[in-house]
Order: C-alpha cells, then sequence, then structure tokens
C-alpha cells in the first residue's frame, strides 16, 4: 500500500529552527509537496521536490532523498505566524497526491 | 500563479437539504480537478476526482448518490450535497491539477467552504 508517515505534532520556540520529517512508500514518484494550512483554511504551497537534495526558499528549505523515501522540510527564525499544520504530499505514478496526515507545529514565545 | 475559487466559502443549512459548491479554475483549464473533506483536526481525505466531460472517480467509502460531482466546463466543477445532515458538516475543499505547472501536475486549492448542517 501506499503511506506517508509525518510526526503528529512538534513544539518549538520564536527564533529558533524546526525540522518536520516525512517518510514515504509510494506506487511512482512524480514529486513530494509541503504545505502550510492555518486552521479553517486550505493548503497553501511552500515547496517541491523532485531530485535529490536541498532547495531553499527564504526562511523555508526542503530535502528530498529518493532513495531513502525521505524529506524533511527546515523552518528557520521561526515566527508565531508559523503555527500551523504541514502536510507532506507525494505525487505517485498517476500524479494522484498521496497525503500525509499533517504535522501541527506548535511555536511558543 | 494558478488561481482556483471556490463559492459559497461558508454555508449554514437545513438538515434535508441540498447544498451546491462550486470550484472554478481562474486562468488555467483543468481537465481534472478534486474534492477533499476535512473534519476537524484531521488530515484533507480525498472524496472523489473530477474529470471534465466524464463521470466522478469515488473513493472507497464515498456515496456517489450522495455526493453528486459534475464537471462540465474545463474550469468549473460542482459538488452537490444532497440531503445533507449534520454529519455531512465539514470543511470541503476542491482543487485543480493545472499539467502544464512543471512540479508534477501540480494541484492547486480552492479556499474551501465550511458546511454547517443543522
Amino acid at each position: 500500500g501506499q503511506n506517508i508517515d509525518q510526526p503528529t505534532e512538534m513544539t518549538a520556540t520564536e527564533g529558533a529552527i524546526v525540522q518536520i520529517n516525512c517518510t514515504y512508500q509510494t506506487s511512482g514518484f512524480n514529486g513530494l509537496f509541503w504545505y502550510q494550512q492555518h486552521a479553517g483554511e486550505a493548503p497553501t504551497f511552500l515547496s517541491y521536490n523532485v531530485l535529490d537534495g536541498l532547495e531553499e526558499k527564504g526562511r523555508f528549505s526542503s530535502f528530498l532523498s529518493r532513495s531513502k523515501g525521505y524529506s524533511y522540510l527546515l523552518l528557520k527564525e521561526l515566527q508565531m505566524k508559523d503555527s500551523a499544520s504541514y502536510l507532506c504530499a507525494v505525487s505517485d505514478s498517476n500524479y494522484q497526491l498521496i497525503w500525509g496526515a499533517g504535522t501541527k507545529l506548535i511555536i511558543k514565545p | 500563479g494558478a488561481v482556483v475559487s471556490q463559492h459559497p466559502s461558508r454555508v449554514i443549512c437545513k438538515s434535508g437539504t441540498s447544498v451546491k459548491i462550486e470550484c472554478r479554475s481562474l486562468d488555467f483549464q483543468a481537465t481534472t480537478m478534486f474534492w477533499y473533506r476535512q473534519f476537524p483536526k484531521q488530515s484533507l481525505m480525498l472524496m472523489a476526482t473530477s474529470n471534465e466531460g466524464s463521470k466522478a472517480t469515488y473513493e472507497q467509502g464515498v456515496e456517489k448518490d450522495k455526493f453528486l460531482i459534475n464537471h462540465a466546463s474545463l474550469t468549473l466543477s460542482t459538488l452537490t450535497v444532497t440531503s445533507a445532515h449534520p454529519e455531512d458538516s465539514s470543511f470541503y475543499i476542491c482543487s485543480a491539477r493545472d499539467p502544464f505547472s512543471g512540479r508534477g501536475e501540480e494541484q492547486f486549492f480552492g479556499p474551501g467552504t465550511r458546511l454547517t448542517v443543522l
């Protein structure tokens, strides 16, 4: 079967760095997405990785290792507004998105 | 970037009535759209895949006669919740796939519709 695993909840301090991991097993691979979702809102796109390595975009970076079926989202200089759920999703061989359950990130002052 | 609109953003209805939700891709043509449902503190659950000009593909456990999907054009898909009941109260989100996005046929999300059935 297909599955995506990510931690249910993480807590970090404002100004710090946090890494959210995602492991996956899917039928085919056409890229991995990270989305941010605030409560009561739709997901918003953060990053896309299809090749191994690190993609950096401002305070957010995303890493992919296809051989290990592993990705992480790195958030630097955390701000209170970063409190949200972070969703890992893999595009499979049919370009269907397989979703993780999401990681709720709590930022404390 | 690609924009997807969803209407209405919020609806309250009485039990037994039907509610229609519209999803539009505003600046691209989407042959495939998706409907998701999300209950509080849970992740997105794919309900169905909507293909323009053909019948929708429903996920296991989703009643096709209760959740009617019509994808009549390349920019519009509708979800009708028929004979709604309180347990149908949820956050419904649509997405549209852009085959030319350059990012694995990325899905662009609408803002969601909060349905409350009294």
